[in-house]
Order: C-alpha cells, then structure tokens, then sequence
C-alpha cells in the first residue's frame, strides 16, 4: 500500500537552531515529491518539488533533498516565522492513473 | 492575483441537504482536485482533474461528486451529506501533472 509518513511529528526549536524533518515513503512508481507549508486556517502553500534522488532543491533557509526512500527538509537558522505545519507529498503512478498522497506534516514551533 | 477561490468559507447544513461547494482558479490550470483535512489523518484525495470533462477518483471518493465543465471550474457536490464528511476541504490546481498544487483558502463543513 502507499504509504507516506512524516517525523517528528511536532518539533520545537530555538531561533537559530537549525534541524530536519524527514518524510519517508513506500509507493510504486514514484513520479514526483513535493513540500508545501501550511499556517493555521489556511491552505497549503507549495515549496518544492523534487523528482529523482540526488536532487536538491533551496529557498532562502530551507533546503529540501531526496534519496529513494526519503527526502529531508532541513531548516538552516530558524526563525519565529518559520513557525508552521510542514507536509510532504508524493505524486505515484498506478496503472495509468496519478494520485496525490500527503504525510500528516510535522508541527514546527520556533521560540525566539 | 492568481488564485483558488472556495466558496463557502464555512458552512453548517444538515443530514441529507444537498449542497455544492465551488471553486474557481484564474491561472488557466488543467489540473484540479479537492481534498479533505481530518484530524491525524491529513489530506487526502477526494476526486482530481486532468482537464474538461476528464474527473478520476482519489482515495475518498464515497458520498461525493465533481463536475468540470469549464477549465476554471471545479465544483464539490455532496448529494446527501452525513455526519462523518464533517470536514475541511480544500480545492488546489496545477499547470501541470507533476507540478505543485495551489491551494484555495478552504472550507469548514459541519453536517449535524
């Protein structure tokens, strides 16, 4: 079965103190893994997409990587606006059809 | 501003009252899907679509359908709502199959 699963599940950090949260997956035909942001009572809002392992993919203090089973979100020197819900998602093939998995995110807190 | 509207925002109806969800994007996207948000279970697919006319199920299509008979419009229609698709729900949309979603703002039903 399809699988997608985030840890930690919640993370507290200390402005500054850098981390990763990791997303491992199992699904057959594997097109394409994706990071999105979510804020409370809002949607998610995209941050990568990353399509074979070796990739890497930066924006400002993130930086997302990807192997055949995982990708890993690092967070270099966090800030309090980093604060939020992170999901991953993958993109698998199945006899023709695509469909759209997410992880249950991981909660980030930010302390300054 | 390219965007996903939903609407309504919130709404609470009853067991077995029809009702209809919309959602519009204005960025010429193809690609559509709605998705609900519980509580540790994440989001998860409800139905997708691949341009006019083409709709496919995700993982929890039961008790729903979908209509796209324009490209900008994607509608959710709950022909007899019961209490367990109390939920949130969100519409997104995608220029591409392998691409990011963008999200809509949501909508908070609750079925009593």
């Amino acid at each position: 079965e399809d699988q997608v699963t985030q840890s930690p599940e919640a993370l507290r950090l200390q402005e500054g103190e850098s981390s990763s949260l990791n997303c491992s997956y199992t699904v057959s035909g594997l097109r394409g893994l994706f990071w999105y942001r979510q804020d409370p009572g809002k949607g998610p809002e995209f941050l990568f997409t990353l399509y074979s392992a070796g990739e890497e993919k930066e924006k400002e203090r993130l930086k997302a990587t990807l192997t055949k089973k995982e990708s890993f979100l690092h967070i270099t020197a966090p800030k309090p606006e980093d604060s939020a819900t992170y999901l991953c998602a993958v993109q698998a093939s199945t006899s023709g059809t695509y469909k759209y998995i997410f992880g249950t995110g991981t909660r980030l807190k930010v302390l300054a | 501003e390219a965007q996903v509207t939903q609407n309504p925002r919130y709404l609470i109806t009853v067991t077995g009252k029809k009702l209809t969800v919309t959602c519009s994007q204005n960025m010429n996207h193809e690609y559509m899907s709605w998705y609900r948000q519980d509580p540790g279970l994440g989001l998860r697919q409800i139905y997708y679509s691949m341009n006019v006319e083409v709709t496919d199920k995700g993982d929890v299509p039961e008790g729903y359908k979908v209509s796209r008979k324009e490209k900008r419009n994607f509608p959710l229609i709950l022909e007899s709502p019961s209490p367990n698709q109390t939920s949130l729900y969100f519409c997104a949309s995608s220029f591409m199959r392998l691409g990011g979603y963008t999200f809509g703002s949501g909508t908070r039903l609750t079925v009593v």
